[in-house]
């Protein structure tokens, strides 16, 4: 099955740049999307098909995807971006199964 | 407004069935497809079951031969019906919107309902 892996944490001062990375084989070839989850709510999707924002979802959130990596950037970060992140693909080889990375925490220093 | 609100979580014995719904609001249910994801305490999502707007299905090994995923057209709801529950099967249970033409990313959750599977 496809797996995808993310770094446990991630930790940054606001105002400077965040970058989650998320790994997978040839994950370029697949589209990538992304969730913020705060603790005791539901996931919200910032970034879709690897690069694009839903309505409403700030310009600072932006994403990218290539080879075996892809990365959710998030510039000038704030204390309230603080969250955990996921990346989840829906995986074709498989049933079009989904799946979730393991998740990212990011803290605001 | 698009809205999705999930019930039937609850307490129930290892071995038990459960039937989980979600129902929505503001969009049609058959014409999109349709996720359950589930998160164990302290734990990342993992997702568990999509139906596609074409009545096709799919289960996470973890849960395959054990749920189903089916809808209710007339009522607008999605649903997953749980047997066999495990205690690793404790978890919130969010429902989700996961496009329409194709699969896209999950732009509707709900707020997501506890299950918890002990004796």
């Amino acid at each position: 099955s496809y797996v995808l892996t993310q770094p446990p944490s991630v930790s940054v001062a606001p105002g400077q740049t965040a970058r989650i990375t998320c790994g997978g084989n040839n994950i370029g070839s697949k589209s990538v999307h992304w969730y913020q989850q705060k603790p005791g709510q539901a996931p919200v999707l910032v970034v879709y098909d690897d690069s694009d924002r839903p309505s409403g979802i700030p310009e600072r959130f932006s994403g990218s995807n290539s080879g075996n990596t892809a990365t959710l950037t998030i510039s000038r970060v704030e204390a309230g971006d603080e969250a955990d992140y996921y990346c989840q693909v829906w995986d074709s080889s498989s049933d079009h199964r989904g799946v979730f990375g393991g998740g990212t925490k990011l803290t605001v220093l | 407004e698009v809205q999705l609100v999930e019930s039937g979580g609850g307490l129930i014995q290892p071995g038990g069935s459960l039937r989980l719904s979600c129902a929505a609001s503001g969009f049609t249910v058959s014409s999109n497809y349709m996720s359950w994801v589930r998160q164990a305490p302290g734990k990342g999502l993992e997702w568990v079951s999509v139906i596609y707007s074409g009545g096709s299905t799919y289960y996470a090994d973890s849960v395959k031969g054990r749920f189903t995923i089916s809808r209710d057209n007339s009522k607008n709801t999605l649903y997953l019906q749980m047997n066999s529950l495990r205690a690793e099967d404790t978890a919130v249970y969010y429902c989700a919107r996961a496009g329409t033409m194709t699969l896209l990313g999950m732009d509707v959750w709900g707020q997501g309902t506890t299950v918890t599977v002990s004796s």
